[in-house]
């Protein structure tokens, strides 16, 4: 059965602190996505990698960095935390399909996230 | 500007009877569209794709449809239980040379199923 896992379910953390959340994948997808899920607002893309050690912005990559050392690992870092961070963040893979270079996604459970 | 909207944040059922929601969308031409599913806690799960040229598809007690002149997709289930009871979301997909920017979920319908 295909797998996504993020590394934390709940996490709160201190205006300023460096967070970092993780995400595995175990199905060998190309390509990875970290999204942040506010209630009315959809789900929406923070950054994605389509490869090793590439990254690209997605809509509000502001505040955020990422990480992809290894294929089936994609690192999201917060570095200074700030209160209108706190969300749910849901990490995604997918491989190239016959509709696109993004067939269906696999989302993990998602980290929801409190800064104080 | 662009827009995608799903038919009410909330919707309340009776058991049995057909679940009925909406994807509207403004100023976009997607390639198709996808629904998933996402229970409380939880990620969200894919359940059915349909292509701007299908009108129709089923899986099971699922049904969506999908107007490129209306701009618009209908995803019914049939027979609902409470176990259905869920939020679900609607996703346009762009197909083009950025392998990430090609998806735009919609803000979600929360379906309660009443036994």
């Amino acid at each position: 059965d295909v797998k996504v896992t993020q590394s934390s379910r709940y996490l709160v953390k201190r205006t300023g602190e460096k967070v970092f959340l993780e995400c595995v994948q175990d199905m060998d997808h190309e390509n990875m996505f970290w999204y942040r899920q506010d209630p009315g607002l959809g789900l929406r893309l923070i950054y994605f990698s389509y490869d090793v050690k590439m990254k690209e912005k997605g809509d509000i990559p502001e505040g955020y960095s990422v990480s992809r050392e290894k294929k089936e690992r994609f690192s999201l870092i917060l570095e200074s935390a700030s209160t209108n961070q706190t969300s749910m963040y849901l990490c995604a893979s997918s491989n190239p399909g016959s509709y696109g270079p993004n067939e269906k996604l696999f989302f993990g459970s998602g980290t929801q996230l409190s800064v104080l | 500007s662009q827009k995608i909207e799903q038919n009410s944040e909330a919707l309340n059922i009776q058991e049995g009877k057909t679940a009925t929601l909406t994807c509207n969308y403004t100023n976009y031409s997607p390639a198709y569209l996808q629904w998933y599913r996402q229970d409380p806690g939880r990620g969200p799960v894919f359940l059915l794709l349909i292509r701007e040229n299908e009108k129709e598809k089923r899986k099971e007690r699922l049904k969506v449809t999908f107007d490129t002149t209306l701009k618009q997709s209908l995803f019914h289930i049939t027979a609902s239980q409470p176990a259905d009871s869920a939020t679900y979301l609607c996703a346009l997909i762009f197909v083009g040379d950025n392998y990430g920017q090609n998806f735009v979920f919609g803000p979600g319908t929360r379906l309660s199923v009443l036994p």
